[in-house]
């Protein structure tokens, strides 16, 4: 069965350090990936996603994630977090057989200091 | 703004009292998937309608009952609760997945649910 990994449970940085939250996912065929966000209080967004094309993606706020084939990861990043990027951040692939099923991981609370 | 609106947003229940939650959506989305959510960890697929077809995954309890009357609305039974069923609830929809970056979710804020 295909799951998604994230590597940490808790991250807690400073303002201006640089984040990068792992997470590899186990299916060896063509996948749709995604990072979404859920800020304190609110539903979960989608902050980026991966389909095809440069496996270096960007998306809102900053955030990019790269996404290697070889490794089966799709990691997240930001060079310089921000006190409003504390959030609950999850990683999420597409299943195929349609219907956008999505299996996520367990997600990576991130804690940023001022 | 167009959105998916999940109520209640908080629900206290009692061991074996059913319970109810309702989402509904005003993006005219095809697909609507209800998804379970424990403390720390995955959200977990319980079911999802495309339009009326009906797709239950093969680990969802018999518990978990679900209704589409219409496009606009989807509800979540739960016949019986258990301890084991506190969990935030979250409904989510999407388009077509045959049209161009259907791959996208929307979700609902959530239902959390506290069986006592």
């Amino acid at each position: 069965a295909q799951s998604v990994s994230q590597h940490n449970h808790h991250v807690i940085l400073s303002e201006a350090a640089s984040l990068e939250l792992g997470c590899n996912y186990s299916y060896g065929g063509t996948v749709n990936l995604f990072w979404y966000v859920q800020y304190p209080g609110q539903h979960l967004q989608l902050l980026l996603k991966y389909f095809s094309g440069d496996p270096l993606v960007k998306g809102i706020k900053g955030f990019e994630a790269e996404f290697i084939k070889s490794k089966f990861s799709f990691n997240l990043r930001k060079p310089s977090v921000q006190w409003s990027d504390t959030a609950e951040y999850f990683c999420a692939v597409n299943a195929p057989g349609g219907y956008n099923k999505l299996i996520f991981g367990a997600g990576t609370r991130l804690a940023v200091h001022p | 703004d167009a959105m998916v609106i999940q109520n209640p947003r908080y629900q206290v229940t009692q061991f074996g009292k059913p319970v109810t939650l309702s989402c509904s959506q005003t993006l005219n989305h095809n697909v609507m998937y209800w998804y379970q959510q424990k403390s720390s960890q995955a959200q977990k697929l319980l079911f999802h309608y495309y339009d009326k077809d009906f797709n239950n995954e093969a680990d969802t309890p018999d518990n978990f009952q679900s209704r589409r009357p219409n496009t606009s609305f989807c509800f979540l039974d739960i016949r019986s609760p258990g301890l084991g069923d506190t969990a935030m609830y979250l409904c989510a929809t999407s388009r077509d997945p045959r049209e161009t970056g259907a791959n996208v979710l929307t979700f609902g804020a959530g239902s959390r649910l506290t069986v006592l």
